[in-house]
């Protein structure tokens, strides 16, 4: 089952400029977090939020959390070229990361 | 260095012969899980295991067979491929901790012909 989808599924910004990319799911979650995939490479996690939280940062990455709406967004600030790739957001029900279900994705493409 | 294995990368085949992806990991973790990549769908879990020969079904089970005889590794079995199962396969490992990430391996790119 798709717990996430993902808005947009493409985006396409320049180098500098912030991008946003929303995650809606449908079930109480445990933590819901975001991973990033080079062009058909592993995934890389970037982010976790657990459902008692409402946002949370890491470098150039923020992150929030709405349980009432069901829904996360991920913003990278001052984008690079080097942040092109796809991420993905992943719920877990289970807080052990055993059982993850994923969005579908946003490509992003910074370009220069 | 901390890694999730996968072997093959790449991989043709053709209907019905039977084949093993492999997937080992370094880090003791006591869960372990594949996934399936295909375009439009995002990675939809196939099957996990909590630990040595405990296994269970994910979301798109049908065709696969899993085992877990050692703690490393957690083998993904097609014992007859069809072309429906071309796709992008990962493996994936984490520590029996609340609020733990995955650690993917690199991915195997599975081509059914």
């Amino acid at each position: 089952s798709q717990q996430g989808e993902e808005d947009p599924q493409a985006l396409s910004i320049q180098e500098g400029e912030n991008a946003t990319m929303n995650c809606s799911y449908k079930t109480s979650i445990n933590n819901l977090q975001w991973y990033r995939q080079n062009s058909g490479r592993g995934l890389v996690h970037l982010i976790l939020i657990r459902s008692n939280e409402r946002e949370k940062h890491s470098g150039r990455l923020r992150v929030t959390l709405d349980t009432s709406k069901k829904s996360s967004s991920l913003l990278i600030t001052a984008s690079r070229a080097a942040d092109t790739a796809s991420y993905f957001c992943a719920t877990d029900v289970t807080g052990t990361a055993s059982k993850l279900t994923f969005g579908t994705g946003t490509r992003l493409q910074v370009t220069l | 260095e901390a890694q999730v294995t996968q072997n093959p990368r790449y991989l043709i085949t053709v209907t019905g012969k039977k084949l093993t992806v492999t997937c080992s990991q370094n880090m003791n973790h006591e869960y372990m899980s594949w996934y399936r990549q295909d375009p439009g769908l995002g990675l939809r879990q196939i099957y996990y295991s909590m630990n040595v020969e405990v296994t269970d079904k994910g979301d798109v089970p049908e065709g696969y067979k899993v085992s877990r005889k050692e703690k490393r590794n957690f083998p993904l079995i097609l014992e007859s491929p069809s072309p429906n199962q071309t796709s992008l396969y990962f493996c994936a490992s984490s520590p029996p901790r609340r609020g733990t990430e995955a650690f993917f391996g690199q991915g195997t790119r599975l081509t059914v012909v």
